[in-house]
């Protein structure tokens, strides 16, 4: 069946660092990709996708690229700001299927000043 | 705010109570999808309505049920609770029965069974 395997958490970095979460999945198919992010005391929301191999996600300075050679899909940003900090899903759905997701189990990102 | 309106949102209940976690969509959403959130196992699908019927289901145990209702809201309903079923329920929604992979969550249920 399908899995996805992110990187382990807590991440701590320092205002302005440069970010990267890992996450590689398994799954039949051409599946969809995705990240989500749950702020603290809310659910979760889209971060961004990527729905074929070679597809870049990007949205609020976030990027990811879907790697089908390395089965990847790693999410990276530049200078994360205090305002970052939150936990990071990656998911994947079946193309072809229901719009149900396979999530990740979630890295928590902590920013310091 | 997504849209997806989840109540309550914290709920405090004793083993073998049971208990109703209600969810509306976003307007004009025709599925609803419904997680549980535990530190142990992380985010599990559970199941998936589109339109009133059952569309697909992963790892909802059988004391636990659903249903979407002809105004398109649902309800999870979990009975006979024991203490490992305290975690955070969320509900989501998205306009298609399949395909996109965006969903939309509310901000969860919180139950806690002592």
């Amino acid at each position: 069946g399908n899995s996805v395997t992110q990187m382990e958490g807590p991440v701590t970095l320092s205002e302005e660092a440069f970010l990267t979460i890992n996450c590689t999945y398994t799954a039949t198919g051409y599946p969809s990709l995705f990240w989500y992010v749950q702020y603290p005391g809310e659910g979760l929301q889209l971060l961004l996708k990527a729905t074929k191999a070679d597809d870049k996600g990007s949205n609020k300075g976030f990027e990811a690229t879907y790697r089908k050679e390395t089965t990847s899909f790693h999410l990276e940003k530049g200078s994360v700001q205090v305002s970052d900090s939150a936990v990071y899903f990656c998911a994947l759905s079946d193309r072809f299927g229901n719009e149900k997701l396979t999530f990740g189990t979630g890295t928590r990102l902590t920013i310091i000043p | 705010d997504s849209g997806v309106t989840q109540t309550p949102k914290h709920l405090i209940t004793a083993t073998g109570q049971r208990v109703t976690l209600r969810c509306s969509p976003r307007s004009g959403d025709l599925s609803v999808y419904w997680y549980q959130q535990s530190l142990d196992q992380g985010l599990q699908f559970l199941i998936q309505y589109y339109n009133g019927e059952e569309r697909a289901k992963g790892n909802i145990l059988e004391r636990f049920s659903a249903q979407q209702f002809p105004d398109l809201h649902s309800e999870l309903n979990l009975s006979s609770l024991e203490l490992g079923d305290s975690a955070l329920y969320f509900c989501a929604s998205s306009s298609r029965a399949g395909g996109t992979g965006e969903l939309f969550f509310g901000e969860g249920s919180r139950l806690t069974v002592l």
